[in-house]
């Protein structure tokens, strides 16, 4: 059972908007930044989001994060075939001493 | 630019010690932004974070996994490893090295491209 809560899959049609949500708590999410990685099957995961909203070099903007309290969501607009990935969220927790990790949700587009 | 790569048997018998090397390239290991990590996937699971090291030796381990596990680093090699003790099953697993930062931003940006280990007699 993972710390962070996603649901285990989303889907949509191209060029429309999906988001994925990850549920946590305040010893995770609430106090702690938030990241979002992207994993096609067979590949390693890919940073999508850092700092809760932040994308590194190369992430388009159709990529976009938000936190709110002990949630976090992850917001992907026109979306494409290449999109179908699965998607983890990740933050550190205070009161374990570690970082944890969502349990991942497919998407299908 | 950065590349992990890890190495290691990719078979292991159960209740032996499970060993992986990440050999880094385009950046000195020594760097104090950064914890080298290591995080594993079952297959058809998700993501687990086993533990971090810092090149001065600073340790951050899973608590779940901590009795089993130790993380080193050799910086004139450039390289960090993690040793799972007394293996099973449920170790069976993609193995992945990464970098994350230092600090509140504990993302991890840069991951090598993982290895399959497969803990069976």
């Amino acid at each position: 059972q993972s710390v962070l809560t996603q649901p285990p899959s989303v889907s949509a049609a191209p060029g429309q908007k999906v988001i994925i949500s990850c549920s946590g708590s305040g010893s995770n999410i609430g106090n702690n930044y938030v990241s979002w990685y992207q994993q096609v099957p067979g590949t390693a995961p890919k940073l999508l989001i850092y700092d809760n909203n932040k994308r590194p070099s190369g992430i388009p903007d159709r990529f976009s994060g938000s936190k709110s309290d002990t949630s976090a969501t992850l917001g992907i607009t026109g979306l494409q075939s290449g999109d179908e990935a699965d998607y983890y969220c990740g933050t550190w927790d205070s009161s374990l001493g570690a970082c944890v990790f969502g349990g991942g949700t497919k998407l299908t587009v | 630019q950065l590349q992990l790569q890890e190495s290691g048997p990719g078979l292991v018998k159960p209740s032996e010690t499970l060993s992986l090397t990440c050999s880094v390239s385009g950046d000195s290991i020594r760097n104090n932004n950064y914890y080298w990590g290591w995080i594993r996937q079952p297959p058809g699971n998700g993501l687990e974070w086993i533990g971090d090291i810092f090149f001065a030796g600073n340790t951050n381990y899973n608590p779940s996994l901590k009795s089993r596990v130790t993380l080193s680093i050799d910086t004139s090699k450039n390289q960090f490893s993690l040793k799972l003790r007394s293996v099973t099953a449920a170790d069976t697993a993609v193995y992945y090295c990464a970098r994350r930062m230092v600090g509140a931003s504990k993302f991890f940006q840069h991951w090598g491209q993982g290895t399959l280990v497969t803990v069976s007699s």
